[in-house]
């Protein structure tokens, strides 16, 4: 069955902007969860959603937001972009939440750069 | 704020040996997952455990999991070149919220 994909898989920003990340899980994932990479910081998890609602969220300012639809599609948006804000970022889907300990499937991650 | 460590960092070993990466973690969780990374890749789910004593192998790869010590381990056997990548493991929810923490990566080279 189709992995998770993420769209677009590359962009180039410029600082003060805002972008707008789609993800699109495994076919009957529910539950979705964002990412943020980086050489620096490592993995850093960014926030998780089931049936469209959020249920946990990492330690980024509020300039970095998501939502999921009734598909389970997620978004994320980070507004007034900052070159500190560069960065893979990987989404995940799973049958269920993390609590649930179910397997979390990667897509191949968008790579944001910010000029 | 939990706090997941791994060491080595960097691991350069010859095919055909054996080694183990470790993974500690500062507070009670009992799930504890492994993840590979290729360059420029995304990440491959390796193993997930969920319980005290949880034991897993796949191929050359063995993990476990000692929640007590809040400690687990990635046991690699007679190391061939295709296992070179970095590997993360991930811990949580834990007692103390739900977020989800990787740990630092450590970066194998498998040396012919």
């Amino acid at each position: 069955k189709a992995g998770v994909t993420q769209t677009p898989r590359y962009l180039i920003k410029t600082r003060g902007q805002q972008v707008t990340l789609s993800c699109s899980p495994i076919s009957g994932h529910r539950s979705v969860s964002w990412y943020q990479q980086t050489p620096g910081q490592g993995l850093q998890f960014l926030f998780e959603y089931f049936s469209e609602t959020q249920r946990n969220k990492g330690n980024f300012p509020g300039r970095f937001s998501g939502r999921q639809f009734s598909n389970s599609r997620s978004e994320m948006n980070v507004s007034t972009l900052e070159l500190g804000d560069s960065a893979l970022y990987l989404c995940a889907s799973s049958l269920a939440p993390h609590r649930e300990g179910y397997e979390q499937y990667f897509g191949p991650g968008t790579r944001l750069t910010v000029t | 704020e939990l706090k997941v460590e791994q060491n080595p960092l960097f691991l350069s070993m010859q095919e055909g040996k054996n080694y183990t990466i470790y993974c500690n973690y500062s507070t009670t969780s009992d799930r504890l997952y492994w993840y590979r990374q290729d360059p420029g890749k995304s990440l491959e789910s390796l193993f997930v455990l969920l319980s005290n004593g949880a034991v897993k192998q796949e191929g050359r790869l063995m993990a476990s999991l000692d929640t007590k010590a809040r400690l687990s381990t990635l046991h690699i056997t007679a190391a061939v070149h295709d296992l070179s990548a970095t590997y993360f493991c991930a811990v949580g929810p834990s007692n103390t919220g739900n977020q989800f923490y990787f740990g630092t990566g450590t970066s194998l080279t498998v040396i012919p």
